[in-house]
């Protein structure tokens, strides 16, 4: 079936230095991809929708400056934390569409778990 | 408000005993309802997907039931396992995706 691969699934990382985090759809093409962050024993926020070939649309409150969103093709988005600060810790994940034909099915990463020091 | 509301917040109860987790939403027009079981630091894992026009679906131990008319959807699971430990969450689309806060299941030996 559908696998979305994020990596890297843990990392950690200095205060002020940037963080990138991969989305990869294996074995099927996605349009759009989304990311989140999760808090502990907090639901999933949408943070932006990620559409291939064009600029991320950012929900309210989330600095697209600071988290940087490229989706450059139809397999991979990704997603830099810059200037990264200890409250920026947190549980990222995201998730990729399949198409129309396949039911607009979302599949969910693993996530990736973030601490800044 | 959120426009998905997830109840009851938290549940435990003993293995081998069902349980039935509740969904009501706001959200108009939808195209489809999702649950999710969400393990502990870990991804989502799609359960069960409904169109507006399906009321009822079933996935091995768990069945998702929807009335569009009184926008409320459940997931029933029979035969509670301790792996059934985790938090079910119900995520309403439209053009967008809207998420509940989740039930947190505990399942106990």
């Amino acid at each position: 079936g559908a696998v979305v691969s994020q990596h890297p699934s843990r990392v950690i990382c200095k205060s002020g230095t940037s963080v990138k985090i991969e989305c990869r759809s294996l074995d099927f093409q996605a349009t759009t991809m989304f990311w989140y962050r999760q808090f502990p024993k907090k639901s999933l926020m949408l943070m932006a929708t990620s559409n291939e070939g064009s600029k991320a649309t950012y929900e309210q409150g989330v600095e697209k400056d600071k988290f940087l969103i490229n989706h450059a093709s139809l397999t991979l988005s990704t997603l830099t934390v810059t200037s990264a600060h200890p409250e920026d810790s947190s549980f990222y994940i995201c998730s990729a569409k399949q198409g129309v034909t396949s039911g607009n099915t979302i599949y969910f990463g693993e996530g990736s778990w973030l601490t800044v020091v | 408000k959120n426009q998905v509301e997830q109840s009851p917040q938290s549940l435990i109860i003993l293995e081998g005993k069902n349980c039935t987790l509740q969904c009501n939403y706001t959200v108009s027009p939808f195209s489809n309802l999702r649950w999710y079981k969400q393990d502990t630091g870990r991804g989502p894992v799609s359960l069960t997907i409904m169109t507006f026009s399906e009321n009822t679906k079933s996935n091995g131990r768990y069945t998702a039931t929807l009335d569009a008319d009184t926008k409320q959807s459940s997931l029933h699971i029979t035969a509670s396992q301790l792996s059934d430990s985790a938090s079910y969450i119900c995520v309403v689309s439209n053009n967008d995706m809207r998420f509940g806060a989740g039930t947190r299941l505990t399942v106990k030996p």
